[in-house]
């Protein structure tokens, strides 16, 4: 079985700080671990994603994230927020347990970016 | 490159009317699925297609919710009668075989009210 847990519904920074949204993840198997954003009224769109290579991952918008075998942990970071930044992001986990290579989503976090 | 296409954007109906929502992946996707996102929380999958075949339906309600994705393509969700709670984002997405199924492609949602 897998699972994600994203711990921090809401998280808030100025612009121009670092951004730091937290992931923990559950898997039986190696997983591959993505990120999505979601601006509102829009799909979601691929951030990033991990798929058992390079251990720190980037991505688009200058995003990254790195990958915590040790720590169960998939943390997404960005050097410096742009107002445009603010979305919800989704951590997402998918592994071999099921043939399909379900997605997990987890419970979403929302970025708020203040002038 | 298109990609994937739902309409309409917002439906708002009255309880126990029906509703149906459309989607067209990108081209060439043969996996197509139906998330519902309910408010405040990450994609559950309803469905999984390969091409014509629902493959995955274990989480569709299957009293109320119907799929079909008829010559493999474009895809149609339909909820009769539909209830307060249906009321969320539904979302679709597509895959193909050569980029991996856990690289998915979402398309903007249609989010449905019931009054």
């Amino acid at each position: 079985a897998q699972s994600v847990t994203q711990l921090d519904s809401h998280v808030s920074v100025s612009e121009g700080t670092p951004v730091l949204l937290r992931c923990n993840y559950s898997s039986s198997y190696s997983p591959s671990l993505f990120w999505y954003v979601q601006h509102p009224n829009k799909g979601l769109q691929l951030l990033l994603k991990y798929t058992s290579a390079a251990t720190l991952v980037k991505g688009i918008n200058g995003f990254e994230a790195e990958f915590k075998k040790s720590e169960t942990s998939f943390h997404l970071t960005k050097p410096s927020a742009h107002m445009s930044d603010a979305a919800e992001y989704f951590c997402v986990v998918s592994d071999l347990s099921n043939a399909g290579n379900m997605l997990t989503f987890g419970g979403g976090t929302r970025l708020m970016v203040k002038p | 490159e298109a990609g994937v296409v739902q309409s309409p954007r917002y439906k708002i109906i009255e309880k126990k009317q029906p509703v149906a929502f459309w989607c067209n992946p990108i081209s060439g996707h043969n996996t197509l699925y139906w998330y519902r996102q309910n408010l405040g929380q990450g994609p559950e999958l309803l469905i999984r297609y390969e091409n014509e075949e629902a493959v995955d339906d274990s989480q569709l309600p299957k009293d109320r919710f119907s799929a079909e994705r008829l010559k493999g393509v474009d895809s149609t969700l339909k909820i009769q009668p539909a209830e307060l709670g249906d009321s969320a984002v539904y979302l679709c997405a597509s895959s193909s075989d050569r980029e991996g199924r856990n690289i998915q492609y979402f398309g903007a949602g249609t989010r449905l009210s019931v009054l």
